[in-house]
């Protein structure tokens, strides 16, 4: 079974200035998914990034990038500028690559972000 | 593309009586899941259909859960004598499937508050 840990309950941050959450994750898998979901107090979970396994290349969306570090299994998010909008509870997920539960998402606790003005 | 659509949004009812949510997903996608959130805590998959087939369910449904996928379109969970404990948000959510569906839509959610 796949496990996925954020270690930060909680962060705070000043508006313009980045931050990074951290996520460590557990799997015997070696093709796999990674995505950072966030989710506003309007609750509805929105996809921030999704990273590929087997693609060593960061992904980047905008402000938003990670940093894969399959071998530690490792994968945080940074939000560079970071904005009031940005406040929110930001999960960690994890997606097998293929079989019986491809496609099931694994999550992890949540990193409540404050961005402060 | 309307997104992933759920209602009701809220839900409140008395402990002993049964709820049911719908959920219509994105139009072309043919998987559909649920997901239960609590106050806090991160989703937890409950179940998902590939068209109308349900493949998967998790420990978490119990025998008073039911979801259904009639035709392959939208997607009904029933909670039937409901108890306090299951007060959540449930979360539906569509994707097409691997390779192409490795990212998952979900919608607002409904919550379900039993008293």
């Amino acid at each position: 079974a796949q496990t996925v840990t954020q270690s930060q309950p909680e962060m705070s941050v000043q508006e313009a200035e980045t931050v990074t959450l951290s996520c460590t994750y557990d799997t015997s898998e070696n093709n796999y998914y990674l995505f950072w979901y966030k989710q506003p107090p309007s609750r509805q979970m929105i996809l921030v990034i999704r990273q590929e396994a087997y693609k060593q290349q960061n992904a980047t969306e905008n402000r938003f990038s990670v940093n894969f570090q399959k071998a530690a299994k490792s994968f945080s998010l940074k939000i560079s500028d970071s904005q009031l909008g940005d406040t929110a509870m930001y999960f960690c997920a994890f997606m097998k690559h293929r079989g019986a539960s491809g496609s099931r998402l694994t999550f992890g606790e949540g990193t409540q972000l404050t961005v402060n003005p | 593309d309307t997104g992933v659509s759920q209602n009701p949004r809220h839900k409140i009812t008395k402990r002993g009586q049964n709820v049911t949510f719908r959920c219509d997903p994105i139009s072309e996608h043919n998987r559909l899941y649920w997901y239960r959130q609590t106050l806090g805590q991160g989703p937890e998959f409950l179940t998902y259909f590939q068209n109308e087939a349900q493949l998967e369910k998790s420990r978490l449904l119990s025998d008073r859960f039911s979801a259904e996928r009639p035709k392959g379109s939208f997607s009904t969970l029933e909670i039937q004598r409901t108890e306090q404990g299951d007060s959540a948000m449930y979360l539906c959510a569509s994707s097409l499937p691997l390779p192409s569906g490795n990212t998952i839509y979900f919608g607002e959610g409904s919550w379900l508050t039993v008293v």
